[in-house]
């Protein structure tokens, strides 16, 4: 049961404009989430969090939007440069205290320059 | 830094070897994972370490085991290796609350 869903397995945006990665999820209890952003034969880094109480949080060029009635998060980069070219994924732990992180499928960003 | 360092980047093993993924952390972080990332399927939990010599199987345990004989080292065997465990392996370790500090990955490729 994919619990943390990224329905866009690729996603391309010209450099300069703006890069939106989706992520659904099903489980209401998930009160936290996380993003990380992998490059190809590097382990994943962490990128951005958002805590359940709040419904944006920004980091410079990346802002994560939560919808809790949706249960639905997006990160939003702009301006989208060059090196953002990676796989996106979200991710949830499992539960309160709970260290084990629900990952979904990815989102490969591609920046066309 | 926490550096989280998996032994090899590339590894090449036959049908049937017992295969040993080596990982190592130097922040003295208490828990430890084992993911493999497959396209189309993310990053699944194979294994999760809370403390030395105590695991919990994740979502994929079959046909892998581990060991974690000191806090810093957790390691993932494949007691014998088989072609659908050829994958992205990584191993991550954490403090409590503070999000994961994932290794470079080791890919395996099982003949």
């Amino acid at each position: 049961d994919q619990q943390v869903k990224q329905n866009s397995p690729s996603l391309s945006v010209q450099e300069g404009r703006i890069s939106i990665l989706n992520c659904d999820y099903t489980n209401s209890m998930f009160d936290y989430f996380l993003w990380y952003k992998k490059y190809p034969a590097e382990g994943p880094t962490f990128l951005i969090s958002i805590s359940s109480i709040k419904d944006k949080n920004e980091d410079g060029r990346f802002t994560v939007f939560l919808n809790k009635s949706a249960k639905h998060l997006s990160l939003h980069i702009v301006p989208s440069q060059p090196g953002d070219s990676a796989v996106y994924f979200c991710a949830a732990p499992r539960g309160f205290g709970n260290e084990k992180l629900t990952f979904g499928t990815g989102t490969r960003l591609t920046i066309i320059p | 830094d926490v550096k989280v360092t998996q032994s090899s980047r590339y590894l090449v093993k036959r049908t049937g070897e017992k295969v040993f993924l080596e990982c190592v952390q130097d922040m003295d972080h208490e828990n430890m994972f084992w993911y493999r990332q497959d396209p189309g399927l993310g990053l699944r939990l194979i294994y999760f370490s809370y403390d030395v010599k105590m695991k919990e199987k994740g979502d994929i345990p079959e046909g892998y085991s581990v060991s974690r004989e000191k806090k810093e080292r957790f390691s993932l065997i494949l007691e014998s290796a088989s072609t659908n465990q050829t994958s992205m392996y990584l191993c991550a370790s954490s403090l409590a609350g503070r999000g994961y500090t994932f290794g470079s990955g080791t890919r395996l490729t099982v003949v």
